[in-house]
């Protein structure tokens, strides 16, 4: 079946540690986004890709990074300069054709030790 | 600002009982409009979506909203609620000259009591 998936499902970070979460999918959808999740603040924009190769800034994008080598792949990377990086990260993609929904993974859960 | 707005951040309903949540955007043009539903520690799935046409949208699990234009709004209804339906739902507007992004309400958590 079709989908996204991402991985690790928990993730714990060391202060001052970068970490990786990935986010895979086999949709052959053109468009990935990322969005962190807190309590009582609903989904807020990290970044976005279009295309591969190409990806922009969404609302929180300080202490983020991305990449888009491929277009089923798009790994967020949650670098030390994010100081408050706990929070619940979902992964999204869509079709760019038409007004198509956006498609969710099952989250990455990020705490610090 | 362009917003999405759930005014409503907890409601609990008797099982059985009807069910409506509200959900208020303002942006210039029409936007395409979506229900999500989250269970806790999942992701978001897809309950339904309104792009042109009948204001009156069919989706999953028995859920229906009504884009009314005036007011700005697509609330999300259900005639009777099943305990299974205890979530979170959000309601997202999408906007395509902005690069297909998606602006999310902040949800509103339903409890369902027996």
């Amino acid at each position: 079946d079709g989908g996204i998936t991402q991985s690790p499902k928990y993730l714990f970070r060391k202060e001052g540690q970068n970490v990786t979460l990935s986010c895979e999918q086999n949709l052959n959808h053109d468009a990935m986004y990322w969005y962190r999740q807190d309590p009582g603040q609903g989904l807020r924009l990290i970044y976005y890709s279009q295309i591969v190769n190409d990806f922009q800034k969404g609302d929180i994008a300080e202490g983020y990074s991305v990449s888009r080598e491929k277009k089923e792949s798009f790994p967020l990377t949650v670098t030390s300069a994010q100081k408050n990086p706990t929070a619940f990260y979902l992964c999204a993609s869509m079709l760019r054709v038409g007004h198509q929904p956006q498609h969710f993974g099952d989250g990455t859960r990020l705490s610090i030790l | 600002a362009q917003s999405v707005t759930q005014p409503d951040i907890h409601i609990t309903v008797s099982e059985g009982a009807s069910l409506e949540l509200r959900c208020n955007y303002s942006y210039g043009a029409t936007p395409y409009l979506f229900w999500y539903v989250q269970s806790p520690g999942q992701g978001l799935q897809l309950l339904l979506k309104y792009f042109s046409g009948d204001t009156l949208v069919q989706g999953i699990k028995g859920f229906e909203a009504e884009f009314k234009r005036s007011q700005s709004s697509f609330n999300l209804r259900k005639p009777s609620v099943h305990w299974s339906d205890a979530a979170e739902y959000f309601c997202a507007v999408g906007l395509a000259n902005t690069g297909n992004q998606f602006y999310f309400g902040t949800g509103t958590s339903l409890t369902v009591i027996p």
